[in-house]
């Protein structure tokens, strides 16, 4: 059965370094997001991507957040100047279309010392 | 601002019961509803999505409702197993063109032998 990967499964870094997170999403998917969870908190979006471009992103998705696809595959994450607010479990996701239901990866840990 | 709460916040029972839990939400002008399952530090694997138009889905021994006029769902877990101890989310995807999730801090399950 298809399913979304992610990688790194943990990153560690330095408060202030850059960071990207990899997804490969669902082959024939059309939507992808990404969500994050900080630790014993809820589940909150941060963007969705659609025909190459941001569709929809939340409060949290500021000037620091970035997210790409670069070719037909991947779909990326950037955090250009981590703070350690950012430590959490980034999942990303995927969906077709009708009946739009989002498919998640496994997520990556990400602390920031 | 679309809120969702799970009650309980977790729920222990023995093996053989059934169960249910439960989810609601605060506005009704949904698109659909997903209910999830989380296990400690991994993914989250999409169990039941059901329409707005729709009032329950099925797959085996799990059983989601949706009343969307009152804002909730439950999931009814039938003749319970050790393996299904988990985290259970619901989300719901709200209407009006937004393609994010809203999610619930989730109900943590334990079936004890």
């Amino acid at each position: 059965e298809p399913e979304v990967t992610q990688t790194p499964s943990h990153q560690v870094t330095q408060m202030g370094q850059e960071v990207i997170l990899r997804c490969v999403p669902i082959s024939n998917h059309l939507y992808f997001y990404w969500y994050r969870q900080i630790l014993g908190q809820k589940v909150e979006f941060l963007v969705s991507f659609y025909n190459n471009e941001i569709s929809e992103k939340s409060e949290i998705f500021d000037d620091q957040f970035s997210v790409e696809r670069p070719d037909g595959s991947n779909f990326t994450l950037k955090i250009r100047s981590t703070k350690l607010e950012d430590s959490a479990m980034y999942f990303c996701a995927s969906e077709d279309r009708f009946p739009y239901e989002q498919y998640f990866g496994p997520g990556t840990r990400l602390t920031v010392t | 601002k679309q809120e969702v709460t799970q009650i309980p916040a977790a729920l222990s029972v023995p093996e053989g019961e059934n169960l249910v839990l439960n989810c609601s939400f605060t506005d009704s002008a949904i698109y659909n509803l997903q209910w999830f399952r989380q296990d400690p530090g991994k993914g989250l694997t999409s169990l039941l999505l059901i329409q707005s138009s729709q009032r329950e889905q099925t797959s085996g021994r799990l059983n989601a409702s949706l009343d969307k006029s009152s804002g909730r769902s439950t999931l009814y877990i039938a003749a319970s197993q050790p393996g299904d101890s988990a985290t259970y989310l619901c989300a719901v995807r709200v209407g009006d063109g937004s393609e994010k999730l809203v999610f619930g801090k989730g109900t943590k399950l334990t079936v004890n032998p």
